[in-house]
């Protein structure tokens, strides 16, 4: 079975310009989370989806990063416009259907975006 | 979610057992302990978790005390290959389903 996967693994841009990360979860998963390890910095929570809904956003920086999962499949993750202090490492999660539990969340590889 | 204290680094020599403990005193009677660790470069990665009592499966065994203020994650026979920074993580079992990391203990396995 495939793991979480995330497109691209490394992503350079320039200050200003627009990047969009990729997660692919676990086939059947109905959680999808999005974090991100800035420099030096804990994993911090960005948001969770539930299906296409999103269940928590709290995490979420600012209005320039924009999360969607049209159909409850893959989700993308839109830094428009990029800022310098964007750079780190971006995690995608997926674990089983909401409500039975809380089961392990698997990880992907994860994003490095270094804006420049 | 209650906090977590860890220490920020240890050693254990390979083929002995690595003991993480991990002090979580406010913890409340609906949250679990959850294990991950992150290797470098990779994803983080789940390990186990438990709620009071101790669990065991075949990469860790997990030891809650009978307050549940403390834990200590046992990895029984350390490879260099468990080399990573472990995360405890205490985390309620319904509502807020999101991981809150700290800064976790970075285990070094020395050959």
């Amino acid at each position: 079975e495939a793991g979480v996967t995330q497109f691209p693994s490394h992503s350079v841009i320039e200050k200003g310009q627009t990047v969009t990360l990729r997660c692919d979860p676990i086939s059947g998963h109905d959680n999808l989370y999005w974090y991100r390890r800035v420099m030096g910095k804990e994993i911090k929570f960005l948001l969770h989806f539930v299906k296409e809904s999103k269940q928590d956003e709290s995490g979420m920086p600012n209005n320039r990063f924009l999360a969607e999962r049209t159909g409850g499949t893959y989700s993308t993750l839109k830094v428009q416009p990029a800022e310098l202090e964007d750079s780190g490492v971006y995690f995608c999660a997926s674990s089983q259907r909401f409500g039975q539990g809380l089961g392990e969340a698997f990880f992907g590889q994860g994003t490095r975006l270094t804006v420049v | 979610d209650a906090k977590t204290t860890q220490p920020p680094s240890m050693d254990c020599a390979e083929g002995r057992a690595a003991n993480l403990p991990c002090n979580h005193s406010t913890i409340s009677g609906n949250e679990y302990v959850y294990w991950y660790r992150q290797i470098h470069s990779q994803g983080p990665q789940y390990i186990i978790h438990g709620l009071k009592n101790n669990e065991t499966n075949e990469m860790a065994s997990l030891i809650i005390t009978e307050d549940r203020k403390s834990s200590t994650l046992i990895l029984p026979h350390a490879t260099l290959r468990d080399t990573a920074v472990y995360y405890c993580i205490a985390r309620p079992n319904f509502g807020n389903e999101k991981l809150t990391f700290g800064t976790g203990t970075r285990l070094t396995i020395i050959p």
